[in-house]
């Protein structure tokens, strides 16, 4: 069956520290993956999107890989700050209309 | 530019009776996705649309549920003959023509009672 899988537990680091959080799939074949910030009560917010035809994307602190061999996603905070504490999802599109959501991780970054 | 806006944000409903949430797309944005998320759980995909079409509703369960986005106005997702089970946070995101990414409204919380 088709799967997203992203780390259930939540991920604590210290301030100033780089978070990376993981993204897996089974049986998809994306046309492109995305990842989006999720704060509690609120609509995800769009962050990043990575094409099965890039390894790497940047904006800021943030950098995304995308391996579609290992079927993986890595997204990368540097540099993190208390306010990056969040839920990080990712998404996936397999070049129809429809977006799979991965459960996300929760990211605490403590001062 | 102002985002995407849902109504209302909260909800609450006795079993049986219909919800109705709303969502205004971004300016310029012709295409509406609805989302369901229960507490600890991610979104799931429900239903894709464009101003007069619904281009996937694959997510949406065959019963009760519905959704319209009409020429004029916003777009609408109906729930009919509410049960508990129907008590989640409702998104909508809309994408500009030809962009990938998008953009989520704050969501309609329904609570059934």
């Amino acid at each position: 069956s088709q799967k997203i899988e992203q780390n259930s537990e939540a991920l604590n680091i210290q301030e100033g520290k780089t978070a990376t959080l993981t993204c897996n799939y089974t049986n998809y074949s994306p046309a492109y993956l995305q990842w989006y910030r999720q704060d509690p009560g609120r609509g995800p917010v769009f962050l990043l999107l990575i094409r099965e035809n890039e390894k790497e994307k940047r904006k800021e602190r943030l950098k995304v890989t995308f391996d579609t061999t290992l079927k993986q996603s890595l997204f990368h905070i540097t540099a993190s700050q208390p306010a990056d504490s969040a839920t990080y999802l990712c998404a996936l599109n397999t070049g129809g209309f429809k977006t799979i959501f991965g459960a996300g991780t929760r990211l605490f970054v403590k001062a | 530019n102002a985002g995407v806006m849902q109504n209302p944000r909260h909800l609450v409903r006795r079993r049986g009776q219909e919800a109705r949430l709303r969502c205004s797309p971004m300016k310029g944005h012709s295409h509406v996705y609805w989302y369901r998320q229960l507490p600890e759980e991610g979104l799931k995909f429900m239903v894709y649309l464009q101003k007069e079409n619904i281009i996937d509703e694959s997510g949406m369960p065959k019963e009760r549920f519905s959704a319209e986005f009409p020429k004029e106005g916003p777009s609408i997702l109906r729930i009919q003959q509410v049960v508990r089970g129907d008590s989640a946070a409702y998104f909508c995101a809309s994408s500009p023509p030809g962009g990938d990414e998008q953009y989520f409204g704050p969501g309609t919380r329904l609570t059934v009672t």
